[in-house]
């Protein structure tokens, strides 16, 4: 069954300090992967877009990676911003396939 | 940049309504998509198109149908509108492969009274 998983669900951070939100996929054949940010009540913006060539993918303070052997990507967010804020959301975009979801909230 | 933009951020109907939520993209895509979003649920897609007049089911078309008479423009019908179709509808257009660039609205807030 294709699919895209997230974790975690939810996260906690303070200003300042970095975090990682991981998504794994199970989706064949495998076409591209991307992540959006979503801000509440907005519609999803793209952060990154990668093949499966493709290991690792920056945006700013947002770099993406892919590991395409063990079909999992991460985003990590440096530095984190009170602006970070946001749903973000991994897909498959071949087959669109949307993940979950993780939301991300950052505290002063 | 493309730019998909949806007519209303926020609207307000009443049960048995038939309410149409418009989407405008400029930069000529081809594929076009209708999504709900629902707290815990993720998106869902309930049509899409890949031409004018053309139009394919989602996961979760009923209650709903589309209307793409222009390129440009995908329409999302609720033919008589019910409270459980109460959510965020998201518009996305791409071009002809998905790679090449996926695009969401700012989305429309529906609520059904």
């Amino acid at each position: 069954k294709n699919q895209v998983e997230q974790s975690p669900q939810s996260l906690i951070i303070l200003e300042g300090k970095n975090c990682t939100l991981q998504c794994n996929y199970t989706v064949s054949p495998f076409s591209n992967l991307r992540w959006y940010k979503q801000d509440t009540g907005r519609g999803p913006v793209s952060l990154t877009i990668m093949t499966f060539s493709e290991n690792t993918k920056s945006n700013g303070r947002y770099t993406a990676t892919l590991d395409a052997d063990t079909k999992q990507s991460s985003l990590h967010i440096t530095a984190s911003q009170l602006s970070d804020s946001a749903s973000y959301i991994c897909v498959e975009a071949g087959k669109l396939i949307f993940g979950q979801g993780t939301e991300l909230s950052v505290k002063p | 940049d493309v730019k998909v933009t949806q007519s209303s951020r926020y609207l307000v109907k009443r049960t048995g309504e038939k309410v149409f939520l418009e989407c405008v993209q400029d930069m000529d895509h081809e594929n076009m998509f209708w999504y709900r979003q629902d707290p815990g649920l993720g998106l869902r897609l309930i049509y899409f198109s890949y031409d004018v007049k053309m139009k394919e089911k989602g996961d979760i078309p009923e209650g709903y149908s589309v209307s793409r008479e222009k390129k440009e423009r995908f329409s999302l019908i609720l033919e008589s509108a019910s409270t459980n179709q109460t959510s965020m509808y998201l518009c996305a257009s791409s071009e002809e492969q998905h790679y090449y660039g996926y695009t969401f609205g700012s989305g429309t807030r529906l609520t059904v009274v």
